[in-house]
């Protein structure tokens, strides 16, 4: 199976900030990497596919990039909206996996 | 607009068996594969099967194989989970999802979630 190591498990930060997020894959993964961000009580929303594709009505802050199997996560500008949790997650193969989860907390 | 509506959680004994449903709208269902997600109490997520388009192949992690089984009804535009031998540590809020084309696992809609309480 394909581990997926996300960190840090929590960051603190500030609104304005930018904030990196990464994921390390076990293996190679391709592209075949999606972020999500989930607030408590809601269903995760999907940021990011393939990497580095920002869905449809997700703020430009928001980017993703890969460097071989280490995927990035940035929030440039961090607004108020964005204090969450983020899961990495391959979609390779099965058994598909997430990563353990970041949170963004408010400094 | 894609809507879920994910029922059937509830408490169950250890050992016992429950079966989720997942109603679908606002998409074609049957040419989408579906996925059941969980997310156990305070914890990170994690992918528990996915069925393909015409139920044709079903995949689960080790950590439900044998226990769970994934169905559709395309008729009814519906996604099932029966749970079986079910244990303490399956306690989780059970999401169905949908993926952002049909061939991929990026899940661009979610339902609300449903939970399910093993406990005795």
């Amino acid at each position: 199976d394909i581990q997926m190591t996300q960190s840090p498990s929590s960051v603190a930060a500030s609104v304005g900030d930018s904030v990196t997020i990464t994921c390390r894959a076990s293996q190679g993964i391709s592209t075949w990497l999606a972020w999500y961000q989930q607030k408590p009580g809601k269903a995760p929303k999907l940021l990011i596919s393939a990497a580095s594709i920002l869905q449809s009505g997700v703020p430009s802050r928001f980017s993703g990039s890969r460097s071989g199997t280490d995927f990035t996560l940035t929030i440039n500008s961090l607004q108020p909206e964005d204090f969450a949790t983020y899961y990495c997650q391959h979609a390779y193969t099965f058994p598909l996996t997430f990563g353990g989860g970041t949170k963004v907390e408010i400094k | 607009e894609v809507h879920l509506l994910e029922s059937g959680g509830g408490l169950v004994q250890p050992g016992g068996s429950l079966r989720l449903s997942c109603e679908a709208s606002g998409f074609t269902f049957s040419s989408y594969a579906m996925a059941w997600v969980r997310q156990a109490p305070g914890k990170g997520l994690e992918w528990v099967s996915t069925i393909s388009l015409t139920f044709s192949s079903s995949f689960y992690p080790d950590s439900v194989k044998g226990r769970f089984t994934i169905s559709r009804d395309d008729s009814k535009n519906t996604l099932y989970l029966q749970m079986n031998s079910l244990r303490d540590e399956d306690t989780a809020v059970y999401f169905c999802a949908k993926p952002s084309s049909p061939t991929n696992s990026y899940f661009d809609s979610w339902g609300q979630g449903t939970l399910v309480t093993v406990s005795s």
